[in-house]
């Protein structure tokens, strides 16, 4: 079965720091893109970032460049983003999501079940 | 970037056919994906390239694309498939956009 399971969320203060980790199994991790979405209390989702299958490409969303590094370590079947300089504006539930398609039509199946990120004082 | 537009909500009676649009620029040039999403759970995908459906997904679930507007298709509503259907595609800016979100309600 194929599964994402994120962790590392957590209650942070403006300007703190943050590293959420997704575990993937049930798949060759190594073989897909791979990205984080995330979805503020009771708002729509918003894809973050993502990273290619060898960690040599990674786009983000403009909000959060400068600021969020997304990184993975295949040999653990592994993604992560790393959250600096973190702002209200950034509390959210931040999902794993794998990519499907290619380059010009991607989409993201399946889903972790999330981890929320509070910023606040 | 690129925007997409969806209804906030949508609503209709068991049995009935709800359709979800989702509008953007030339659309029908992209590749639109949808997903449901029900309250406290993860986003899960119904539909992909506009028309496929992933594997255990009932076939009363269907998409077309074309112009402007993009459009999810439910057929014979069940209250079960009362959540939030959100659309996405991937922006030549590499980039993924979804649109805002619309809420399907089963009377």
């Amino acid at each position: 079965e194929v599964q994402l399971v994120e962790s590392g969320g957590g209650l942070v203060q403006p300007g703190g720091s943050l590293r959420l980790s997704c575990a993937a199994s049930g798949f060759t991790f190594s073989s897909y893109w791979m990205s984080w979405v995330r979805q503020a209390p009771g708002k729509g989702l918003e894809w973050v970032a993502n990273i290619k299958q060898d960690g040599s490409e990674k786009y983000y969303v403009d909000s959060v460049k400068g600021r969020f590094t997304i990184s993975r370590d295949n040999a653990k079947n592994s993604l992560y983003l790393q959250m600096n300089s973190l702002r209200a504006e950034d509390t959210a539930v931040y999902y794993c999501a794998r990519d499907q398609g290619d380059v010009y039509a991607k989409w993201f199946d399946p889903w972790g079940q999330g981890t929320l990120v509070t910023v606040s004082s | 970037s690129y925007v997409l537009t969806q209804p906030p909500s949508v609503s209709v009676a068991p049995g009935q056919t709800a359709r979800i649009t989702c509008g953007g620029n030339n659309i029908g040039s992209k590749s639109v994906h949808w997903y449901q999403q029900k309250p406290g759970q993860a986003p899960v995908l119904v539909v992909y390239d506009d028309s496929d459906r992933p594997s255990g997904i009932p076939e009363r679930f269907s998409g077309s694309n074309s112009g402007n507007t993009a459009t999810l298709t439910i057929s014979r509503v069940e209250a079960g498939d009362e959540a939030d259907y959100y659309c996405q595609v991937w922006d030549s800016s590499s980039e993924g956009v979804f649109g805002g979100g619309t809420k399907l309600t089963v009377l």
